[in-house]
């Protein structure tokens, strides 16, 4: 199979602390993972794209200083929520692919409140 | 314009009926289709890809059509469980970038 493993799987915090969530391929290696985010009613949408060994690239509007994202090891990319804010509260969810035959596979997510 | 669309729903439908979707999609570039289920507040799981000649799994048939750049989803025969909503997924720069359509809401009643 492939399976990709997201932790935690909920969190609150406060406002203005940062919370890091990370993500692993428990049997394959991915040398890309995308952080996605769901908002209630709404669309998975892309934040950005992790590249192991290299920077993250960000989709149009994703703050990169505020999303620190890291991708150090063909099976672990971890997403940052830095000074983290109310509206940052939402369902953050990984993927990763083996390859095309499986499709990509997601993370079960992270619900991050901000208090 | 978005670059993948579909209809929201519900589309609230009874056991043992055939549903159909469809989600368009505005890149003509785009190489990698799929549906994906998502039950409330979990993950989205991958349904099935889509091929350029069709495909099927089981109840459920997938068909790409790129002249018209829409892809679809059938289900025949409609359970109970089938109730979730369906992301279309289109996937651009050979398996680079993904985009997931809203997702469109499944309703099966007894």
């Amino acid at each position: 199979g492939a399976v990709v493993s997201q932790h935690p799987s909920r969190v609150i915090c406060k406002s203005g602390t940062s919370v890091k969530i990370e993500c692993r391929s428990l049997d394959f290696q991915a040398t890309t993972m995308f952080w996605y985010r769901q908002f209630p009613k709404q669309s998975l949408m892309l934040m950005a794209t992790s590249n192991e060994g290299s920077k993250a690239t960000y989709e149009q509007g994703v703050e990169k200083d505020k999303f620190l994202i890291n991708h150090a090891s063909l099976t672990l990319s971890t997403l940052t929520v830095t000074s983290a804010h109310p509206e940052d509260s939402s369902f953050y969810i990984c993927s990763a692919s083996r390859d095309r035959s499986y499709g990509y596979t997601f993370g079960s997510g992270t619900r991050l409140t901000v208090v | 314009r978005k670059e993948v669309e579909q209809d929201p729903g519900p589309f609230n439908v009874p056991e043992g009926a055939t549903v159909a979707f469809n989600c368009t999609y505005s890149n003509s570039a785009s190489q990698s289709f799929f549906w994906y289920r998502q039950d409330c507040r979990k993950e989205p799981k991958l349904l099935m890809s889509v091929y350029s000649s069709g495909n099927e799994d089981g109840r459920f048939t997938a068909q790409l059509n790129r002249a018209s750049q829409y892809i679809s989803l059938l289900i025949r025969d409609s359970k109970l469980s089938d109730s979730a909503t369906y992301l279309c997924v289109v996937g651009l720069n050979n398996f680079n970038k993904f985009y997931f359509g809203s997702g469109t809401k499944l309703n099966v009643k007894p």
